[in-house]
Order: C-alpha cells, then structure tokens, then sequence
C-alpha cells in the first residue's frame, strides 16, 4: 500500500480564494482524521471520519472550514474564503478501528499539504 | 490549555547522550500515550506507545507513564545523529479513536 496520499504536496493562494485539500487514506482504514500543523499551536486535530461519518467536528476552526468524505477512499477539506492565518501544514491520517473497546489504533500520517495564504 | 502540554525545546545534544523528553496532560480519561516522530517536511510516525501507566522499551528508546502525576516520558539511550526529528506525543482516550498531540520537542543530535 502507498500509504495516505495527500494532495497537493504545496499550494499558495492568494487571501479570498477557496482552498481544497484531498487525501486518500490507506485502503481498509475506516477512520479518517484531518490535523493542522503551526509552529505555534502544534498539531492541531481539526475534525475526524469513522466509516465516512463525521464524529468530531469541534476542533474546526470557521464556518470557513468544511470537511466531506464522500467514500472510504476519498476526504476533502476546504477552505473558503482562505486567509493568511490559514497558512499551515494540513495532514490527514487514517487508521483502523476495530471498536473492541480497547487496544491501540496506530494513525498512519500522509506527507501533509503545505498550505500558504497569501 | 492544551490537553496535552509539551516543551517545543528546540533540545540540542551530543551523539551517545541520554535524552529525556516530557510531557504532561490534564484529562484523566486518557489511557493511551504515544510518541511519534517527525522528521522535517514528513508526516508523523508512531514510534511506541504505552497502555496506561509503566514502562515499555524498545531497543534504545524507553517510554514511561505515570497517571497519578500525569506526566509521559521518551528515554533514548545512546543518541544517534539519525535521532534528530522532531518528537510528540499523544494521548487518547479507551475507546475513543482520536488523539490529542502535544507542541512537539525539536531534538537535535549532533555527530
């Protein structure tokens, strides 16, 4: 497997734009989790899928983000209208959760989509 | 507050030396506790993870947890060069999927 595929790698945009980022998570994963990355807040988990379900949406920052899965192969987050505080590194991370109550659910991160707002 | 507080360093040290890094969290329902490793412009990687409180190594790095002080460690022996990356850990609730990271330590090992 070619691991979680995000898309794209980098994207610079101008302030007022809209802004979509696309990931693939590793195929058989159920859960699906969209994180932002700054230096100065860390990593941050923005919202997170079980079986393309919405569970957790109260780390999303704006009525400007919004997230969908459509399918288990396929998420998007949006941005719109971006602003320049937007400008981070969004990852997305899948895992598989078995939902026995116990045991440790190992996320596996894609590269993450370096996102500038100009 | 953060649910999960860490030091973001940056750390520095020389190649063979003992590293400590810490952190703290502040939910009690977390029973989870992981350290992941980045490496620059990559995506996170668990490197262990450790069920409630006590020890687990694994080769060169130890992790450690006590939940009566709310404090999680990452212990690694004999540093190497290949061990600079930035380092976060993470918590998570029993039957809860989702995680909770801390600021990340950036640890520099130098030859």
């Amino acid at each position: 497997d070619a691991g979680v595929i995000q898309s794209p790698r980098h994207e610079v945009t101008e302030m007022g734009q809209e802004v979509t980022l696309r990931c693939k998570p590793i195929s058989g994963h159920n859960s699906l989790f969209w994180y932002r990355q700054t230096m100065m807040r860390g990593l941050e988990l923005l919202i997170y899928f079980n079986n393309n379900v919405p569970i957790d949406d109260s780390g999303m920052p704006e009525d400007r983000f919004s997230a969908k899965m459509p399918n288990a192969s396929f998420s998007t987050l949006k941005i719109q209208p971006s602003e320049p505080r937007d400008s981070a590194v969004y990852f997305c991370a899948s895992s598989l959760d078995e939902r026995r109550g116990s045991g440790n659910t190992e996320a596996f991160f894609g590269q993450g989509t370096r996102l500038t707002v100009v | 507050q953060k649910e999960v507080e860490q030091d973001p360093g940056p750390l520095s040290v020389p190649e063979g030396a003992i590293v400590s890094l810490n952190c703290t969290y502040s939910n009690s329902a977390f029973q989870y506790f992981m350290w992941y490793r980045q490496y620059s412009r990559k995506g996170p990687e668990l490197l262990m993870y450790t069920y409630s409180s006590g020890n687990k190594e694994d080769g060169r790095f130890t992790a450690q947890v006590d939940k009566s002080s709310k404090y999680i460690s990452l212990f690694i022996r004999d540093s190497q060069p290949s061990d600079s990356a930035t380092y976060l850990c993470a918590s998570q609730r029993a039957g809860n999927n989702d995680m909770r990271f801390g600021a990340g330590t950036r640890l520099t090992v130098k030859p």
